[in-house]
């Protein structure tokens, strides 16, 4: 069984605060790890993928892979109110995506 | 259009009816997946299509879901004799590559079933 777990909250920081979203998985063979953003009532929207171990920064966004410690994690610099979502963890098994169920994010102005 | 469309946007269906969802992939591509999402969880994977080869049906729940994808554009997705517990959003999703990679998820289709 492919297992993706998060934490799911909520967590809350102040406006202008770094968000930390942690997730870990089950298999130590996988390759490719997503974050996406999903607003309530709204699809999932692809915001940061990662390959290789290390840190791949996109604007206020860094997404952290551990592969050793099967650990995935995203950064969220001066945090908006506008970032307040579901964060989703995604991690690729073969031809499919397995989903962790998500971190909700709240963001306080 | 510039996305991935589904429709309809919201069903509801009574116990025991036949339900069929439709997805459009962004023009061109090539992977098209199926994903069923409860409230409160992640999405679930369904079935996964090459275009129009079904390549893995290993989400489907039972053989009550059959979805289909015959020239490799749209694809449908079938509920037959629905159950309540088949209620949840139905996410489709496209990628240009036959990968995972930069996959785009459609608006979904909510189904409850009543």
């Amino acid at each position: 069984q492919k297992e993706v777990e998060q934490n799911s909250g909520p967590l809350s920081v102040p406006e202008g605060a770094i968000a930390s979203l942690n997730c870990t998985y089950s298999d130590r063979g996988s390759q490719s790890f997503f974050w996406y953003r999903q607003y309530s009532g709204k699809s999932p929207e692809l915001i940061m993928s990662i390959y290789s171990n290390g840190d791949k920064e996109d604007g206020r966004f860094t997404a952290q892979l551990n592969k050793a410690s099967q650990y995935v994690s995203l950064l969220i610099r001066d945090s908006q109110p506008s970032d307040s979502a579901t964060y989703l963890c995604a991690v690729e098994y073969g031809n499919k995506l397995v989903f962790g169920a998500g971190t909700i994010l709240r963001v306080k102005s | 259009g510039a996305g991935v469309s589904q429709s309809p946007r919201y069903k509801v269906a009574k116990r025991g009816q036949d339900v069929a969802l439709r997805c459009d992939p962004i023009s061109g591509h090539v992977s098209l997946f199926w994903y069923q999402q409860a409230l409160g969880q992640g999405p679930e994977f369904l079935t996964y299509f090459q275009n129009e080869a079904q390549l893995d049906k290993s989400g489907l729940p039972s053989d009550r879901f059959f979805a289909e994808r015959p020239e490799g554009s749209v694809s449908t997705l079938k509920i037959q004799r629905t159950q309540q517990e088949d209620s949840a959003v139905y996410l489709c999703a496209s990628s240009p590559q036959d990968t995972n990679t930069e996959a785009f998820f459609g608006q979904g289709t909510r189904l409850t079933v009543v």
